[in-house]
């Protein structure tokens, strides 16, 4: 079955520098690959998403960028602020049909020191 | 804002107590899932439905049960609360028929046994 490892687990930067969250998976028929991201007390929330078809996606500071033949995408975040400190976690999407689940990452819990 | 409701959100009960986490979601979604996370952050998939009469066993062994007589609703009880069942439960629900379904969570349910 699929298996994603994401790396590093704890993430400490200045306000204003850039954090990346790297992430790999095994599965070569997974083909959607959600990052998530939780506050302390709240579920996660859905940051941004990129599908196999498509190997970079920017959303104002966030970014994520997709290498299918290495199996690993990566989640970056410019100018850092604040609030930008909680849990992020990468998914892959098992299998190619809808009726899949999304394997999660163990999570990385990320920093901002003002 | 994700349309998905869970209470109680913290709850303390005595170890041999039944209890039952409710959740709700107003999405219309047909999949719905129950994650169990630790404070060690990892996500756990303990349970999900593809829609009403339907219930699976996720990637972690639970002693919980499940049941959705109704799409909006997917209550998770357990028979006989353990100090081993401390531990956050997090609902989420997404449609399906689509490749790249995009999983809304739940604030989470804060269970102690005690």
């Amino acid at each position: 079955g699929e298996n994603v490892e994401q790396h590093p687990s704890t993430l400490s930067v200045q306000e204003g520098d850039s954090a990346v969250i790297k992430c790999t998976y095994s599965d070569s028929a997974s083909n959607y690959f959600p990052w998530y991201k939780q506050e302390l007390g709240k579920g996660p929330q859905l940051i941004i998403d990129i599908r196999s078809n498509v190997g970079e996606k920017k959303d104002q500071r966030i970014a994520v960028t997709l290498n299918k033949t290495a199996k690993h995408f990566s989640l970056h975040i410019t100018e850092t602020q604040p609030e930008d400190s909680a849990v992020y976690f990468c998914a892959a999407k098992r299998g190619g049909g809808s009726q899949g689940n999304l394997i999660f990452g163990k999570g990385t819990k990320l920093s901002v020191k003002p | 804002e994700a349309d998905i409701y869970q209470t109680p959100r913290y709850l303390v009960i005595g170890t041999g107590k039944k209890i039952t986490l409710e959740c709700s979601q107003t999405m219309g979604h047909d999949k719905m899932y129950w994650y169990q996370q630790d404070p060690g952050m990892e996500l756990h998939l303990i349970h999900y439905s593809y829609g009403v009469n339907s219930t699976e066993k996720g990637d972690l062994s639970s002693e919980s049960t499940v049941s959705r007589i109704r799409t909006e609703h997917f209550p998770l009880t357990l028979e006989s609360a353990r100090p081993s069942h401390t531990s956050q439960y997090l609902c989420a629900s997404s449609e399906t028929g689509n490749p790249g379904n995009t999983i809304y969570f739940g604030e989470g349910s804060w269970l102690t046994v005690v």
